[in-house]
């Protein structure tokens, strides 16, 4: 079955500190990798996905992932993060056949200013 | 982009009683939308796949009796709680990928809807 794992559940930066967070996934077969992100009191919005190519993707806001194969993992990155990057982060996959996303558990990102 | 929108944002409901959510595509036509459910502090639960024109898939563990989902149109589905009871309390969210070929579409939400059983 498909699963997605994020390691870090609550993170606390500083500005201007840089940010990584972690996410496994398990699936048997080809898979479509996303990160959403939810600001309080909003809806869920797409920062970046993968689909095949350039494992590096760049997405909004100065966001970006690696996706490593042989570690099923699609980390989340940015170099400088700010105050209004406190947000829920959620790394998610689907299966290219059904479209069902899975979620991983959701990682709480506070940035103090 | 594409806009999904859900109504109502909130309700309130009784023990026993049915609630019934919109989930609505408005620039786009959506063959396809999901429902989840995300209790506080948690991640998106998948409930299930709604289909225009067909019955909806249900993800292992969704009661479908009590969780009634109808896809009436290319633009709108709907999520009935059905008897709802306090457990039923949460936040429930639609998605619709606005293509075809759903696995490499990003999926557009909803606002979500609050629903809160006394």
């Amino acid at each position: 079955a498909q699963s997605v794992s994020q390691h870090n559940h609550h993170v606390i930066l500083s500005e201007a500190a840089s940010l990584e967070l972690g996410c496994n996934y398990s699936y048997g077969g080809t898979v479509n990798l996303f990160w959403y992100v939810q600001y309080p009191g909003q809806h869920l919005q797409l920062l970046l996905k993968y689909f095949s190519g350039d494992p590096l993707v760049k997405g909004i806001k100065g966001f970006e992932a690696e996706f490593i194969k042989s570690k099923f993992s699609f980390n989340l990155r940015k170099p400088s993060v700010q105050w209004s990057d406190t947000a829920e982060y959620f790394c998610a996959v689907s299966s290219s056949n059904t479209g069902k996303l899975i979620f991983g558990q959701g990682t709480t990102l506070q940035v103090k200013p | 982009g594409a806009v999904v929108s859900q109504h109502p944002s909130w309700v309130i409901c009784k023990s026993g009683t049915s609630v019934k959510i919109e989930c609505r595509s408005l620039d786009f036509q959506a063959t396809t939308m999901f429902w989840y459910r995300q209790f506080p502090k948690q991640s998106l639960m998948l409930m299930a796949t709604s289909n225009e024109g067909s019955k909806a898939t249900y993800e292992q563990g969704v009661e479908k009796d009590k969780f009634l989902i109808n896809h009436a149109s290319l633009t709108l589905s709907t999520l009935t709680v059905t008897s709802a009871h306090p457990e039923d309390s949460s936040f429930y969210i639609c998605s619709a990928p606005p293509k075809a070929g759903l696995g490499h579409n990003e999926q557009f939400f909803g606002p979500g809807t609050r629903l809160t059983v006394l």
